[in-house]
């Protein structure tokens, strides 16, 4: 079965702090594919970063930068001198070869001024 | 290029009624699918649609069903509204075929069952 587990429900920090938000996730397949998803007050989600499971290769994207590791089945996402606009909730998904989502649980980011 | 689109915004409903939630896919998408975002939670997959046939199902029972036209629109039905099926409905497309290709969301639907 498939798995996504998001530890931290919410993170605040002050603009311009660094801030990890840790995603590990469970699969049995050996072909997957991992994303982050942001949704702010609004409601719509905002798509990312996409990542299979054959290219571990960390990618950065300007404040952006996730970290893939499949020894340890984690998928992190960090923001670097975070903006208030940052702030919203983001969910890590797991896709099987179906294109079938199953998200995590989503950790509310709080940047504060 | 046009997005997704989810129509109504907002519901309101009674239990035991039956509603019916709307979704244009986007241009080039062949494949919807829904999902139902309880508050404080992650969306969770209901089914997916390719080509008007359904791909696939999460774990909702048989009250939750849908529907895709040859445009690719979709329509999500529920009947016999109960308290818990209050949440936003999301609809999602995607490129047609494998997998790993990036969902777009709609805005949502969000539904209130009295």
């Amino acid at each position: 079965a498939q798995k996504v587990t998001q530890a931290q429900t919410e993170i605040s920090v002050v603009e311009k702090e660094d801030v990890t938000l840790d995603c590990v996730y469970e699969t049995r397949d050996t072909t997957y594919y991992l994303f982050w998803y942001k949704q702010p007050p609004s409601g719509e989600l905002v798509f990312l970063i996409r990542r299979n499971s054959f290219d571990e290769q960390n990618e950065i994207s300007g404040r952006y930068s996730w970290n893939f590791q499949k020894s340890t089945s984690s998928f992190n996402f960090t923001i670097t001198a975070s903006q208030v606009v940052d702030s919203a909730v983001y969910f890590c998904a797991l896709s099987d070869n179906f294109n079938k989502f199953y998200f995590g649980s989503g950790t509310k980011l709080n940047v504060k001024p | 290029e046009t997005g997704v689109t989810q129509s109504p915004t907002h519901l309101i409903k009674t239990r035991g009624q039956q509603v019916t939630l709307r979704c244009s896919s986007q241009s080039g998408h062949n494949t919807v699918s829904w999902y139902q975002q309880a508050l404080g939670q992650g969306p969770q997959f209901i089914f997916q649609y390719y080509r008007e046939e359904e791909n696939g199902r999460g774990n909702f029972p048989p009250r939750f069903s849908g529907l895709q036209f040859p445009n690719y629109s979709s329509e999500l039905n529920v009947n016999a509204l109960e308290l818990d099926d209050s949440a936003l409905y999301l609809c999602a497309s995607s490129s047609p075929g494998q997998g790993g290709y990036e969902q777009y969301f709609g805005p949502g639907t969000r539904l209130t069952v009295t």
